[in-house]
């Protein structure tokens, strides 16, 4: 099973703010990634966070990292219908091997 | 450039068949990965190219076989393959150490008859 674990399934709004959350095992890792899956396409890197930040903000997307209970959030500002997707939340090992949570699946309703 | 290109994008192939999946990247990136990705559930990492050479294989079958022949290049070659291994066959590259994460493909969706 996954070391990283995330939530299966999130549903929101158009225009409402969604939360996706993850908890992470790693503590050595560098950096944690948000990933976004369209259906039947590959993975997008949306966003990333150095693991000495607390947080990082990207136009629409805010990461929250709490590295002391090893939690990782991402939030979509004014969420669309175009972010529906599968969200995962990743952290890469010691191996450059990237180990990902099970992906949120993300439903914007209008 | 900044893609990863795979083909193809969708294979058929029966059990007895040999085929292989292509992966090129021209952003200098010199670490290069093979995951497989069931419907529904996260990708799973199959192979790791560093330099062009072989660093992890996660005990995948010998039925699948990859080559790096240079450090823009991917293969997988597969042989003999079972239903079961259909599914989507994504690859991606990095840089070896450092920020700026994975550049997936958009995958080759792979059937097995």
């Amino acid at each position: 099973g996954e070391d990283v674990e995330q939530s299966l399934f999130l549903s929101v709004r158009e225009g409402d703010s969604s939360v996706i959350n993850c908890t992470y095992t790693d503590s050595s890792s560098t950096y944690l990634y948000w990933y976004k899956q369209e259906p039947g396409a590959g993975l997008q890197l949306l966003t990333y966070i150095f693991s000495n930040m607390d947080m990082k903000q990207d136009q629409r997307l805010t990461v929250l990292l709490n590295k002391k209970d090893k939690h990782l959030s991402l939030r979509i500002a004014d969420t669309q219908t175009g972010d529906s997707a599968i969200y995962f939340c990743a952290e890469e090992g010691n191996n450059n091997d990237m180990r990902f949570g099970a992906g949120t699946r993300l439903t914007v309703k209008p | 450039d900044t893609e990863v290109t795979q083909t193809p994008k969708h294979l058929v192939m029966g059990m007895t068949n040999k085929k292989s999946l292509k992966c090129e990247q021209h952003m200098g990136h010199r670490a290069m990965y093979w995951y497989k990705q069931k419907a529904k559930k996260p990708p799973e990492l199959m192979f790791v190219y560093s330099y062009e050479k072989l660093s992890i294989n996660e005990s995948v079958p010998s039925r699948f076989s990859p080559e790096c022949p240079n450090s823009s290049l991917l293969n997988l070659h597969l042989h003999a393959l079972q239903p079961e291994d259909s599914a989507l066959y994504l690859c991606a590259s990095s840089q070896v150490k450092g920020v700026g994460g994975y550049t997936f493909g958009s995958g080759t969706r792979l059937t097995v008859v």
